[in-house]
């Protein structure tokens, strides 16, 4: 199975100040159809997972423009360039390229 | 809109058997696999298979392996996930998911555990 670490485990952040989280993968997502699964979910206390970024980097399509991914191979990046407070909440990385699709452990992303 | 709706909350006794359905609307339901995770209280996502509703073939997490079976119908544009043997370590939330985008989630269904 891929393993997905994600770091940090938590990230407090100051409102309007950016953050980053990291995800590697124990082996490279790219698929035989050249594309990369990877994904980032956002998950607000008491819901359920929601999409922000697939294959990398394309936004979903209502995400706010200050979520940006990026990355290649086993090393990705999920930025948030001004948190806001409509941010909180856990993040997940999430490899679909091969059976089993694998999660990261999460990244709690709350304000200071 | 594109969306899938699961069934109602459930509470089993340790040894019984839980089917969720996830009804899928917005869409053409044989163009994209949908896939079950779950995530028990204050833990994060764990995959537990994959269905493929065009020809209903389903490949399953080693964990699950025969303990859970994925089924679809068709003519309701439903998929069902059934988990036998349940013990209180099932205790989770359940989502049905669409594609390998992730895009949507079902709403969730609590399945509690207790004697």
């Amino acid at each position: 199975d891929i393993v997905m670490t994600q770091t940090p485990l938590s990230s407090p952040v100051t409102l309007g100040q950016p953050a980053s989280i990291s995800c590697r993968s124990s082996q490279s997502l790219v698929h035989s159809d050249g594309n990369t699964y990877l994904n980032w979910l956002q998950q607000r206390p008491g819901q359920p997972p929601r999409l922000l970024i697939y294959k990398i980097s394309n936004r979903f399509s209502g995400v706010p423009d200050r979520f940006s991914g990026s990355g290649a191979g086993t090393d990705f990046t999920l930025k948030i360039s001004r948190v806001e407070a409509e941010d909180v909440g856990v993040y997940y990385c999430m490899q679909a390229t091969q059976y089993p699709f694998t999660f990261g452990g999460g990244t709690k992303v709350e304000i200071k | 809109q594109v969306q899938l709706v699961q069934s109602g909350a459930e509470v089993k006794r340790p040894g019984a058997s839980v089917n969720i359905s996830c009804k899928a609307s917005g869409y053409t339901f044989t163009t994209y696999y949908i896939y079950w995770v779950r995530q028990a209280p204050g833990q994060g996502l764990e995959w537990m298979g994959i269905i493929n509703p065009s020809g209903g073939s389903a490949s399953y997490a080693q964990k699950f392996q025969g303990r859970v079976t994925m089924t679809r119908d068709t003519s309701t544009s439903t998929v069902y996930m059934e988990l036998s043997s349940l013990t209180s370590e099932d205790t989770a939330l359940y989502y049905c998911v669409r594609g390998s985008s992730a895009y949507p989630w079902g709403q969730g269904t609590l399945v509690t555990v207790s004697s």
